[in-house]
């Protein structure tokens, strides 16, 4: 059974700062990997997906890089900003099957 | 494009009771996934509709049932409500379900309430 983990469950940097966002799986069989943002009490917001075959994904300040082989993914986000705080969630689809499963997320916070 | 939209956006329910909340997909989507989103926790599938068949279907008890139409909205049945089933159920819909279609695209979510 496919289990996603993301540590840590919280993080609160200061504005400026780069944020590192990780997420592990346990079963490298997979077809891809997304992450979304999350912000309280609202909808899933995709940012990037990253097919299992390849090893990152960039979009504006966010980096994603996915090592399929070790179970690893990690989300970059550069020079972070108050208005980046939010939960971020990762989910996997597995290459057998149609759902996303997710991790539990992390809860960041970016102080002025 | 206009995106996917879900109603109601809050509703309660008394416990016993069935609810049914509602998903229009994206222009261009023929998939539909519900999920289940406890507080402080990852959402958690609960089936996937493609062409008005369902399409997988994760842990959740017959209760939970579902439809989707021709033009590809659906609806998500709860019956004989519990208090754990207060959850946000977020909607998601992508332009199929091969690997290269597959990035899902999520609604607003309909937040539940089951006292």
């Amino acid at each position: 059974k496919q289990e996603v983990t993301q540590i840590p469950a919280a993080l609160s940097v200061p504005e400026g700062e780069n944020l590192v966002l990780n997420c592990s799986f346990t079963d490298s069989a997979i077809y891809n990997l997304q992450w979304f943002r999350q912000d309280p009490g609202k909808g899933l917001t995709s940012l990037l997906l990253i097919q299992s075959s390849q090893r990152e994904q960039t979009s504006g300040r966010l980096n994603a890089s996915l090592d399929k082989s070790s179970g690893r993914s990690t989300l970059y986000i550069a020079a972070s900003q108050p208005g980046d705080s939010a939960t971020y969630l990762c989910a996997v689809r597995e290459a057998a099957g149609n759902k996303l499963t997710f991790g539990g997320g992390t809860r960041v916070l970016v102080k002025p | 494009e206009t995106g996917v939209t879900q109603s109601p956006t809050h509703l309660i329910k008394t416990r016993g009771q069935q609810v049914t909340l509602r998903c229009s997909s994206q222009s261009g989507h023929n998939t539909v996934s519900w999920y289940q989103q406890a507080l402080g926790q990852g959402p958690q599938f609960i089936f996937q509709y493609y062409r008005e068949e369902e399409n997988g279907r994760g842990n959740f008890p017959p209760r939970f049932s579902g439809l989707q139409f021709p033009n590809y909205s659906s609806e998500l049945n709860v019956n004989a409500l519990e208090l754990d089933d207060s959850a946000l159920y977020l909607c998601a819909s992508s332009r199929g379900t091969g690997a290269a279609n597959y990035e899902q695209y999520f609604g607003p979510g309909t937040r539940l309430t089951v006292t």
